[in-house]
C-alpha cells in the first residue's frame, strides 16, 4: 500500500525558505516524485519532480532557481525547497507519485497537503 | 507552456443527472490528458488518465474521451458522492505538465 506522508504546516516571513518533507511507503522507489501546489481557491499547479532512474530533477520554469527538490533513499524521504519567499506562495503544496518512473505523467498518490503561510 | 482550458468553470447538476466537463489544450496533446478530483480540503484523486483509461477503483459512471485538443469527462449518472472539483492535466512529454483551471461540480 502506496502512502504520502508530509510534514506539517508551517508559518516563513517574507523572503525567508521553507522545506517541506514526503515520506514514503509501499511502492514508490523507481517512481517520478512530483510537487504540486494549489493557492487557496485556485487551481493546481506542477512545481517540478525527481526521477530516481535518471537521478535528476525538473522544474517548471516559473519555480526555476527558487525550488529544489531532494530526496533521501536511506529513509524514503523527498524534500521541496522554496527560497525567496512571497505572500503569493501562500499555498497548499502537495507531494503526488508519478505512474511512470522515466519522467513525468500522471499523478497515481498523493500526500495530505502541507498548508505553507507566508506573511509580510 | 502548453494552456488547458476548462469548461465550464461551474456546473449545477441534480443527482441522477448526466454531465459533461470539456478540456481545451492550446496545441495536440495526442491522448496524454489525466482528469482529478478533488474534495475541499483533500488532494486530488486521479480517475482517468490516456484520455479515456478508468483508474482502478473507479466508478464506471466516470468515463472520458478525446485526442489531440479537445477532451471530454462524462458522468453517466451523478451521485451525492461526485459533488465536488474536476481538474484536467495534460501530461504530453515535450512539456511541462500543465492542469486546467478546474470545473466545480454543484448541487443544483
Amino acid at each position: 500500500q502506496v502512502q504520502l506522508i508530509q510534514s506539517g504546516a508551517e508559518v516563513r516571513k517574507a523572503g525567508a525558505s521553507v522545506t517541506v518533507s514526503c515520506k514514503a511507503s509501499g511502492d514508490t522507489f523507481s517512481y517520478t516524485i512530483n510537487w504540486v501546489r494549489q493557492v487557496p481557491g485556485q487551481g493546481l499547479e506542477w512545481m517540478g519532480g525527481l526521477i530516481p532512474i535518471f537521478d535528476t530533477v525538473n522544474y517548471a520554469q516559473k519555480f526555476q532557481g527558487r525550488v529544489t527538490i531532494t530526496a533521501d533513499k536511506s529513509t524514503s524521504t523527498t524534500y521541496m525547497e522554496l527560497s525567496n519567499l512571497r505572500s503569493e506562495d501562500t499555498a497548499v503544496y502537495y507531494c503526488a507519485r508519478d505512474r511512470a518512473g522515466y519522467g513525468t505523467t500522471f499523478f497515481d498518490y498523493w500526500g495530505q497537503g502541507t498548508l505553507v503561510t507566508v506573511s509580510s | 507552456d502548453i494552456q488547458m482550458t476548462q469548461s465550464p468553470s461551474t456546473l449545477s447538476a441534480s443527482v441522477g443527472d448526466r454531465v459533461t466537463v470539456t478540456c481545451r489544450a492550446s496545441q495536440s496533446i495526442s491522448s496524454f490528458l489525466a482528469w482529478y478530483q478533488q474534495k475541499p480540503g483533500k488532494a486530488p484523486k486521479l480517475l482517468i488518465y490516456k484520455a479515456s483509461s478508468l483508474e482502478n477503483g473507479v466508478p464506471s459512471r466516470f468515463s472520458g474521451s478525446g485526442s489531440g485538443t479537445e477532451f471530454t469527462l462524462t458522468i453517466s449518472s451523478l451521485q451525492p458522492d461526485d459533488f465536488a472539483s474536476y481538474y484536467c492535466q495534460q501530461y504530453n512529454s515535450d512539456f511541462p505538465n500543465t492542469f486546467g483551471q478546474g470545473t466545480k461540480l454543484e448541487i443544483k
